[in-house]
Parts: C-alpha cells; structure tokens; sequence
C-alpha cells in the first residue's frame, strides 16, 4: 500500500528556533500534499495544500510567513516553522495523495505526525 | 455553514459487538465523503471514500453508507476488536471548482473496545 513517511516524529526545542519537517511518499508519486495540525482532543485543522513545483495555498488564518512549505519534488514536501514559540506546540501531520487538490476522490495517505514541542 | 457533525462523541462497546457511528454533514456543492481512523499519536487511515453516487462501501468489517438526500452517513464496525479502539473521523470534501476545494473535518467519535 502507499506509505507515506514523516520526519522526525517529536521534536522539543527552545523558542525562537526554526524546525523543518519532511514529508516523504515511498512507493508513489504525491501530485498534492497537506499540511494538518490537531490539538489535544480535536480534530485535524488544514493548513495548506502544496503541490509540486507550485505554490502551497494556505488556509484561512493560517500565517504563510510563519508556516513555509516547500514541494519541491513529487515525492518529498517540508514544513518548515520559523521563529516557533510555544503557541506552536502542537501535532504536525502531512498526507499525500496521486490526485488533484482537495477534492481530489484519491485517498490522501498520512504519514505518522510529528510531535512539535516548544519550551 | 459547511458543517459536519458525528455522533457520539464516545462510545464503549464489549470485543465482539457490532457498531453503528454517525456523520451528519450541511455541506455544499458535496464532493466526496471520507471515513478515517486514527489511532493516539498516529496518522489518520482511510477506510474508505464515497462519491455522490455511492450508497454504500466496505473495507473488511468496516461498512459505510451515504444517503446523500438526507446529508447523512454511518460506519458499521462488525465484530469488534480491541484493535478498532480509535478515534473515526468523517470528512466530506465540498467541491469550488477546478482543483480547489475545501475539506471539513467532524470531530470524530472515540470508540473503546473493551475485553
């Protein structure tokens, strides 16, 4: 089945640090890529969809200056949080999919998330 | 509003018992509709995705339905697990056009399988 790899799974550091996450598909070619966050007891909050070679569109709300995504291939996108603070704090999670935007019938296959904490 | 609502929140179910959860969706131009599964401190996993057209889909002992008259649509877990213990999640893609979109979440509902 389509595996799609996140890393790292948790990382903690100071505020005012810069942190990347990378978002791999192993086995396919991810046309379109998302960016989710959840906190504690919620559901899934879309930040932005990227596809590659192309701008990423952010949600409402959602800061691009503060929240950069890069889809730089069609098997590898990175969240990059610049300047975290820990509002920040929170679980990071990508999907991938073979298809076109969010309303795209392909299933979107998740990677594991990452646990970002900020002290 | 583009809204989806599940229910239950919670539900505590014995290994063995079936299951029916609900996702009640105000969503417009409707698109498709996602049931997933996640895991704590997991990914969500698809378990399947219906279109307009589709009144219901399986996946194993996971069977959803959509009556897409009445906005509504149910997952029926079949012969519980201890494993099945998750958060589901019902999401319902609404369609803007083009390839844009937009995707609402439900809040899930957290079913513990007890032994």
């Amino acid at each position: 089945g389509a595996v799609v790899s996140q890393h790292p799974s948790r990382v903690i550091c100071k505020s005012g640090t810069s942190v990347k996450i990378e978002c791999r598909s192993l086995d396919f070619q991810a046309t379109t890529m998302f960016w989710y966050r959840q906190f504690p007891k919620q559901s899934l909050m879309l930040m932005a969809t990227s596809n590659e070679g192309s701008k990423a569109t952010y949600e409402q709300g959602v800061e691009k200056d503060k929240f950069l995504i890069n889809h730089a291939s069609l098997t590898l996108s990175t969240l990059t949080v610049t300047s975290a603070h820990p509002e920040d704090s929170s679980f990071y999670i990508c999907s991938a999919s073979s298809g076109q935007g969010v309303s795209s019938n392909q299933p979107q296959h998740f990677g594991d998330g990452t646990r970002l904490s900020i002290l | 509003k583009n809204q989806v609502e599940q229910s239950p929140q919670s539900l505590i179910i014995l290994e063995g018992k079936n299951c029916t959860l609900q996702c009640n969706y105000t969503v417009s131009p409707f698109s498709n509709l996602r049931w997933y599964k996640q895991d704590t401190g997991r990914g969500p996993v698809s378990l399947t995705i219906m279109t307009f057209s589709e009144n219901t889909k399986s996946n194993g002992r996971y069977t959803a339905t959509l009556d897409a008259d009445t906005k509504q649509s149910s997952l029926h877990i079949t012969a519980s697990q201890l494993s099945d213990s998750a958060s589901y999640i019902c999401v319902v893609s609404a369609r803007y056009g083009g390839s844009q979109g937009n995707l609402i979440f439900g809040k899930g509902t957290k079913l513990s399988v007890k032994p």
